[in-house]
C-alpha cells in the first residue's frame, strides 16, 4: 500500500527555525508537494520537488531524498502567521492523483 | 491567480437527502478533483475528472457521484446523505504538466443531521 508519514504536531518559537519531516513509501514517485493550510481555509501550494536536493523560496525551503523516501520543509525566521498545518503529498507515476499525508500542525509561540 | 469557487462554505442537510456541491474554476484547467478532509486523516480523493464528461473513481467513491458537463464546473453529488458523510469537502483544479500544483477552493463544511 501507499503510505506517507508526518509528525502530528510540532511547536516552535517565533523567530526560530523548524524542520517538518515527511517520509513516504509509494509504489511510484513523480514529485512531492508541500502545502500550507490555515485552520478553516483551503490548502495553498508551497513547493514542489522532483529531483534530490534543496529548493529555496524565501523563508521556506524543501529538501528531497528519493533514495531514502524522505523530504523536509524548513521554515526560517518563524512568524506567528506560520501557525498552520503543513501537508506533504506525493505524485505517483503516470496519473493525476496525489497521495496525502495527514498533515503536521505547527504551533508558533511568542 | 487561479480561482476555485465552491458554492457554499457551510451546509446542513438531513439524512437521506440528495446533496449537490458545486465547484467552478476560472483557469481552463483540464483536471478537477473532489476530496474530503477529516481530522487526523489526509485528504482522501473521492472522484476526479481529466476532461469534460470524463470521471474516475478515487479512493472513497462509495455514496458519491460526480458530473462534469462543462470544463469549468465539477459537481459532487451525495445520492442519499448519511451522517458519516459529515465532513469538509474540498474541490481542486490543476493544469497539465507534472509540476503543476493543485489549486483548492475554500471548502464546504457539510453537516448531515
Amino acid at each position: 500500500g501507499q503510505n506517507i508519514d508526518q509528525p502530528t504536531e510540532m511547536t516552535a518559537t517565533e523567530g526560530a527555525i523548524v524542520q517538518i519531516n515527511c517520509t513516504y513509501q509509494t509504489s511510484g514517485f513523480n514529485g512531492l508537494f508541500w502545502y500550507q493550510q490555515h485552520a478553516g481555509e483551503a490548502p495553498t501550494f508551497l513547493s514542489y520537488n522532483v529531483l534530490d536536493g534543496l529548493e529555496e523560496k524565501g523563508r521556506f525551503s524543501s529538501f528531497l531524498s528519493r533514495s531514502k523516501g524522505y523530504s523536509y520543509l524548513l521554515l526560517k525566521e518563524l512568524q506567528m502567521k506560520d501557525s498552520a498545518s503543513y501537508l506533504c503529498a506525493v505524485r505517483m507515476d503516470s496519473n493525476y492523483q496525489l497521495i496525502w499525508g495527514a498533515g503536521t500542525k505547527l504551533i508558533i509561540k511568542p | 491567480d487561479v480561482k476555485v469557487t465552491q458554492s457554499s462554505r457551510y451546509l446542513v442537510k438531513r439524512t437521506g437527502e440528495k446533496v449537490f456541491l458545486e465547484c467552478v474554476q476560472d483557469m481552463d484547467h483540464e483536471n478537477m478533483f473532489w476530496y474530503r478532509q477529516d481530522p487526523g486523516l489526509g485528504l482522501r480523493l473521492i472522484y476526479f475528472s481529466y476532461d469534460v464528461k470524463m470521471k474516475e473513481k478515487g479512493d472513497i467513491p462509495e455514496g458519491y457521484s460526480v458530473s462534469r458537463e462543462k470544463k469549468e464546473r465539477f459537481s459532487l453529488i451525495l445520492e442519499s446523505a448519511s451522517t458519516n458523510q459529515t465532513s469538509m469537502y474540498l474541490c481542486a483544479s490543476r493544469g497539465t504538466g507534472g509540476n503543476q500544483p493543485q489549486h483548492f477552493g475554500d471548502g464546504t463544511r457539510l453537516s448531515i443531521l
